[in-house]
């Protein structure tokens, strides 16, 4: 019944390496974004879809890229991995208003 | 630049008080603005949403203010309870498209 779901809830993982984090939203959402919270606590957008398609792409780099087969999906995948890059990753939807957010994927680059 | 800003320290608070946080903004004009809660280990969860054109905003035990003037909300948990500890975070709409741009958050720490 969870309404905002991210896969995996941890990854830990070497430099170099390509890996994938999954979100899936239940709730019906027209748009899904991706944040990502550094070791400050900050949350700062990285993308935002609508019905599939990327309407924000901030200042990421191009390593990064989203993928949404479906208005219900938004995956996120990372190429050559970095240590700049542990963080915690979120994903989230709504519709207008407030956002419902996923529990998190802890990422650890080692 | 653009800064939205949350006071770094932790607020300790006696239980059943009110807590008081304070969210500033410089160089945005938001349509609305959102409070969040988190707790550790956990994603953000909504809480209460104030647009432009609205002073205040309760939802039980919480209550948020809006001044566009001063650029500030401030909210509120009244008779607080060891459970409202947490971090909660305030939320500005930068776009327009329902963008959201996130303070650091300010920690609660109600004492039993």
């Amino acid at each position: 019944d969870t309404a905002v779901s991210q896969t995996p809830k941890y990854l830990v993982t070497q430099m170099g390496n390509d890996k994938s984090i999954k979100c899936e939203q239940n709730l019906g959402h027209d748009t899904m974004y991706w944040y990502k919270q550094d070791s400050k606590k900050f949350l700062k957008i990285m993308f935002s879809y609508n019905n599939k398609e990327l309407i924000i792409n901030e200042t990421v780099p191009n390593r990064f890229s989203p993928k949404s087969p479906d208005k219900a999906h938004l995956n996120l995948h990372i190429n050559s991995l970095e240590l700049g890059d542990s963080a915690v990753y979120f994903c989230a939807s709504s519709v207008q208003g407030g956002y419902t957010f996923g529990s998190g994927t802890r990422l650890t680059v080692v | 630049s653009q800064k939205i800003e949350q006071n770094s320290e932790a607020l300790n608070i006696q239980e059943g008080k009110t807590a008081t946080l304070t969210c500033n903004y410089t160089n945005y004009s938001p349509a609305y603005l959102q409070w969040y809660r988190q707790d550790p280990g956990r994603g953000p969860v909504f809480l209460l949403l104030i647009r432009e054109n609205e002073k205040e905003k309760r939802k039980e035990r919480l209550k948020v203010t809006f001044d566009t003037t001063l650029k500030q909300s401030l909210f509120h948990i009244t008779a607080s309870q060891p459970a409202d500890s947490a971090t909660y975070l305030c939320a500005l709409d930068i776009s327009g498209n329902n963008r959201l741009a996130f303070g650091k958050g300010n920690q609660v720490v109600v004492i039993p």
